[in-house]
């Protein structure tokens, strides 16, 4: 059964530093997203991607974050410059043919910032 | 999109059906309910939505009532690996993204 794959699994950075977050959605699926989620807390939507643009964001989506589509397989998540506070799961997600589709989540990277 | 509230948790014998109720009483007429799960701290998986019928898959049964104000997910055997944090979501027409609440955390007791 095809899966969202997500690399790494656990990411360990010092504050201040860029970091990119890797995810290959399933093959053929149209829509892309990210979530994060601090420990102990809800899953926040962050980001989602549709046509090679952001279709919306939320508020923690802010200048230091930024996503893209470099290939036909891969969808990234950069963080410019880390903060304590972006030590999160970061799932990806990937649904088929529209966005009422049941959405297909990554098994996470957990980001965490020193 | 429509707010939910759930129950904080709930337990439930192996083997049995896991009834697991959702409301959401200003759910409006554009706005399916979804149910994902998650299981420790994996990505969130999903379970079935629906718009205003029942509906079934081969993980579980959606039930909405006819005024749509509320549903209940059931899991008609359950076993130990059932046990997670379950979500109810409303979501719009035309909205992607889902909003997650806390969910109900579902122990399976063997």
């Amino acid at each position: 059964e095809p899966e969202v794959t997500q690399t790494p699994s656990h990411q360990v950075t010092q504050m201040g530093q860029e970091v990119i977050l890797r995810c290959v959605p399933i093959s053929n699926h149209l829509y892309f997203y990210w979530y994060r989620q601090i420990l102990g807390q809800k899953v926040e939507f962050l980001v989602s991607f549709y046509n090679n643009e952001i279709s919306e964001k939320s508020e923690i989506f802010d200048d230091q974050f930024s996503v893209e589509r470099p290939d036909g397989s891969n969808f990234t998540l950069k963080i410019r410059s880390t903060k304590l506070e972006d030590s999160a799961m970061y799932f990806c997600a990937s649904s088929p043919r529209t966005s009422f589709d049941e959405q297909f989540f990554g098994p996470g990277t957990r980001l965490t910032v020193l | 999109d429509a707010k939910t509230t759930q129950p904080t948790s709930m337990d439930c014998a192996e083997g049995r059906a896991a009834n697991l109720p959702c409301n959401h009483s200003t759910i409006s007429g554009n706005e399916y309910v979804y149910w994902y799960r998650q299981i420790h701290s994996q990505g969130p998986q999903y379970i079935i939505h629906g718009l205003k019928n029942n509906e079934t898959n081969e993980m579980a049964s959606l039930i909405i009532t006819e005024d749509r104000k509320s549903s209940t997910l059931i899991l008609p055997h359950a076993t130990l690996r059932d046990t997670a944090v379950y979500y109810c979501i409303v979501r719009a027409g035309g909205n992607e993204k889902l909003t997650f609440g806390t969910g109900t955390r579902l122990t399976i007791i063997p």
